[in-house]
């Protein structure tokens, strides 16, 4: 069973504030990753990280950071938050090889901007 | 481009078999994945496919073809708990995973 934890699990908050959003895996996992998914679509790759000091950009990073200091640990900040951002927020890791780099989900984070 | 397609919805009555499939584009191809999503969950793991062929774990299967772009997910023996959108992801030539929007799955009694 898949050892990865999100936090906070639901979010309001108001335009312009700054805001991170926490991961942590247990499982030792060299890569992590996050997803944005709005109901009903696709999940959006934002930020992924081969392992400590590792960050590389997906297709939504331009309004986002992330950084990888230790290896259980993958925060996200929004620098300022907007409507837009409205969402929900998905932390994944997985192994940097064998069980074919299986992603192991947190519970998320839904984000409401004001 | 890049591109997977999956159907919007299905439905099956509980106790049948349902078959979900999923057809891809992408830039190479490093395996493809089923993952099950629950409403307002995250996704979990259901299979794996890297070679043509039928793989099976439990009431779930899941067959590719790599010639034809193509997958299915294989449910039996449909339980209620079974309703749920699945996901299919193709790991593409950079190992990153390109998504399908997913298929809602209603189970009716």
């Amino acid at each position: 069973e898949a050892d990865i934890y999100q936090t906070p699990r639901y979010l309001v908050i108001g335009t312009g504030k700054k805001i991170t959003l926490e991961c942590s895996q247990t499982m030792g996992h060299d890569k992590m990753y996050w997803y944005q998914q709005d109901p009903g679509m696709e999940l959006h790759l934002i930020h992924y990280s081969y392992g400590v000091n590792s960050t590389e950009k997906g297709d939504l990073s331009s309004e986002s950071t992330v950084s990888r200091i230790r290896t259980e640990h993958f925060p996200l900040t929004l620098e300022s938050a907007r409507p837009s951002h409205t969402s929900q927020y998905l932390c994944a890791s997985s192994p940097l090889a064998g069980e074919a780099e299986t992603q192991y989900f947190g519970p998320g984070t839904r984000l409401l901007v004001l | 481009g890049q591109n997977i397609d999956q159907p919007t919805e299905m439905t099956a009555t509980e106790g049948a078999i349902v078959q979900i499939n999923c057809t891809y584009q992408t830039s190479g191809f490093n395996g493809l994945f089923w993952y099950q999503q629950h409403a307002g969950e995250a996704p979990t793991f259901l299979s794996y496919n890297v070679l043509d062929g039928l793989e099976e774990k439990g009431r779930f299967s899941s067959f590719l073809s790599r010639s034809k772009g193509y997958s299915y997910l294989l449910l039996k023996e449909l339980q209620m708990k079974d309703s749920a959108s699945y996901l299919c992801a193709v790991k593409d030539s950079n190992y990153q995973l390109i998504w399908g929007a997913g298929t809602k799955l209603i189970i009716k009694p």
